[in-house]
């Protein structure tokens, strides 16, 4: 399978836990991107990166939240301090340069705080 | 504000033709992009509009008007699979911020 992929699919954490999830976008990708979504909304931006460099990251949610991406395959969102209202899917998609129009979606990864 | 508007929910009938529509209130950004999203799936692109006019991809057509501030996604010769929600979706031209709408739910009923 050469689409994204995500890791893990679900994770359940008590609050005030950190968690990190991994993203591995489509090996030609140069743009890649991180997106939250609630139940019944739209996919919500949070960053994006162009190889290794982050171009956005005013739209993470709180300082709570970082993102990397340190040889420009791969890539983690960090969560730390968990808190309930951070329950969602968190998804990840990848671009090829220039073409950010048209995004791969990963199959996300579903937080659950208790 | 910078928002795009969709209505919430959109119901027809196996074969039918349904349209989908997207308003938007800014001013300028690059395009406007429609995904569908099955229930526990990822979203998978449709179409993209950087130009105003018709784009036609199989049974799945888009438009876009930029005087009216406005779009939308044409879906023809309806099929049971094609029940899922639809965004539009475009990058904010004065920001990094690619924004989805609310989504359409389209229910296709036999």
């Amino acid at each position: 399978d050469t689409g994204v992929s995500q890791d893990p699919r679900h994770k359940i954490t008590k609050r005030g836990q950190n968690v990190t999830f991994r993203c591995d976008p489509i090996s030609e990708h140069n743009r890649l991107y991180w997106y939250r979504q609630t139940l019944g909304q739209g996919p919500e931006f949070l960053t994006y990166f162009q190889n290794e460099a982050q171009l956005e990251k005013s739209r993470l949610l709180s300082d709570r939240f970082s993102a990397e991406r340190p040889k420009g395959s791969f890539s983690t969102l960090e969560i730390q301090r968990t808190e309930q209202g951070d329950s969602a899917m968190y998804l990840c998609a990848s671009s090829l340069e220039g073409s950010g129009r048209v995004q791969y979606f990963g199959p996300g990864t579903r937080l659950t705080v208790t | 504000g910078q928002s795009l508007e969709q209505p919430s929910e959109v119901t027809a009938v196996e074969g039918a033709i349904v349209q989908i529509n997207c308003t938007y209130q800014t001013s300028g950004f690059y395009g406007l992009s429609w995904y569908q999203q099955h229930d526990g799936g990822a979203p998978t692109f449709l179409s993209y509009n950087a130009l105003d006019g018709l784009e036609e991809t199989g049974r799945f057509s888009s438009f876009l008007s930029r005087s009216d501030s406005y779009g939308y996604l044409l879906l023809q010769e309806l099929q049971m699979k094609d029940s899922a929600s639809y965004f539009c979706a475009r990058w904010d031209n004065y920001g990094q911020n690619f924004v989805f709408g609310p989504g359409t739910r389209l229910s296709v009923l036999p």
